[in-house]
C-alpha cells in the first residue's frame, strides 16, 4: 500500500494569516507518460463528512475559495490556505488515488490562533 | 443537487454481518463509481472500496475477504455488507460518489459493534 504521512500534526494560525500543510507519499503518484498526479485533498469540519477541495494535487474542485491551494509532485505536496478564515477551522486529509487501495493521510488540524 | 443518505443499525454484534444502504436522490447512480469509506471514532478516514454502477466491484485487499458492495439502479440505491464484525469495524460509515476522488459525500452513519 502507498502509505500517506502528513505534517504538521497540528497548527493554530492568525485571521488573515498563511496555513501551510504537508503531504508525503511513500512512493510517487505521478504518472509520468500523462504528467498526472494523483493526490487530493480534503476537509473536514467537526461533525461533518469530509469536503473535495483538490485534486490531480493542484485543481480546486468548483466553488472551493480560491485561497486553498495546492501544490507538489512525485511524492512531495502542499496544501496552502493563503489567508485563513475562521471557517477554514478543519481537519485536512490528503489522498492518494494512484493505486489501491487508496490510501489517505492521518490527518493534519488547524485551528484559529 | 445529489444528495447521499446512509441508512442501517447502529448496533451489530461481534461476528454478525453490518449491513448498510445509501440512497441516492436528486441524480442518478448512471454512470458514475460510488465509494465507501468509514472512520472510527477520534481517527483518520479508510477506503474500503467502490461500485461501479455496472456492478463491478474494487475493495480494500484488508477487508475485501468480508466486503460485498452492491449497486440496485432500480431504486438508486448502493449497499455495503461486511461480515464477520469485531470492534475494529466501529466506525461512522460514509458512501460517496466517485471511485477514486470523491465528490459527494452522505452524511454518514455510526455503527457500533458490541461483544
Amino acid at each position: 500500500d502507498i502509505v500517506m504521512t502528513q505534517s504538521p500534526d497540528s497548527l493554530a494560525v492568525s485571521l488573515g494569516e498563511r496555513a501551510t500543510i504537508n503531504c508525503k507519499s511513500s512512493q510517487s503518484v505521478l504518472y509520468s507518460s500523462h504528467n498526472i498526479t494523483y493526490l487530493a485533498w480534503y476537509q473536514q469540519k467537526s461533525g461533518q463528512p469530509p469536503k473535495l477541495l483538490i485534486y490531480w494535487a493542484s485543481t480546486r474542485e468548483s466553488g472551493v475559495p480560491d485561497r486553498f491551494s495546492g501544490s507538489g509532485s512525485g511524492t512531495d505536496f502542499t496544501l496552502t490556505i493563503s489567508s485563513l478564515q475562521a471557517e477554514d477551522v478543519a481537519v485536512y486529509y490528503c489522498q492518494q488515488y494512484y493505486r489501491t487501495p487508496f490510501t489517505f493521510g492521518p490527518g493534519t488540524t488547524v485551528d484559529m490562533k | 443537487q445529489v444528495q447521499l443518505q446512509e441508512s442501517g443499525p447502529g448496533l451489530v454484534k461481534a461476528s454478525e454481518t453490518l449491513s448498510l444502504t445509501c440512497v441516492v436522490s436528486g441524480g442518478s447512480i448512471n454512470p458514475y463509481y460510488w465509494s465507501w469509506i468509514r472512520q472510527p471514532p477520534g481517527k483518520g478516514l479508510e477506503w474500503i472500496g467502490y461500485v461501479h454502477y455496472s456492478g463491478s466491484t474494487t475493495y480494500n485487499p484488508s477487508l475485501k475477504s468480508r466486503v460485498t458492495m452492491l449497486v440496485d439502479t432500480s431504486k438508486n440505491q448502493i449497499s455495503l455488507k461486511l461480515t464477520s464484525v469485531t470492534a475494529a469495524d466501529t466506525a461512522v460509515y460514509y458512501c460517496a460518489r466517485g471511485g477514486a476522488t470523491m465528490d459527494v459525500w452522505g452524511k454518514g452513519t455510526t455503527v457500533s459493534v458490541s461483544s
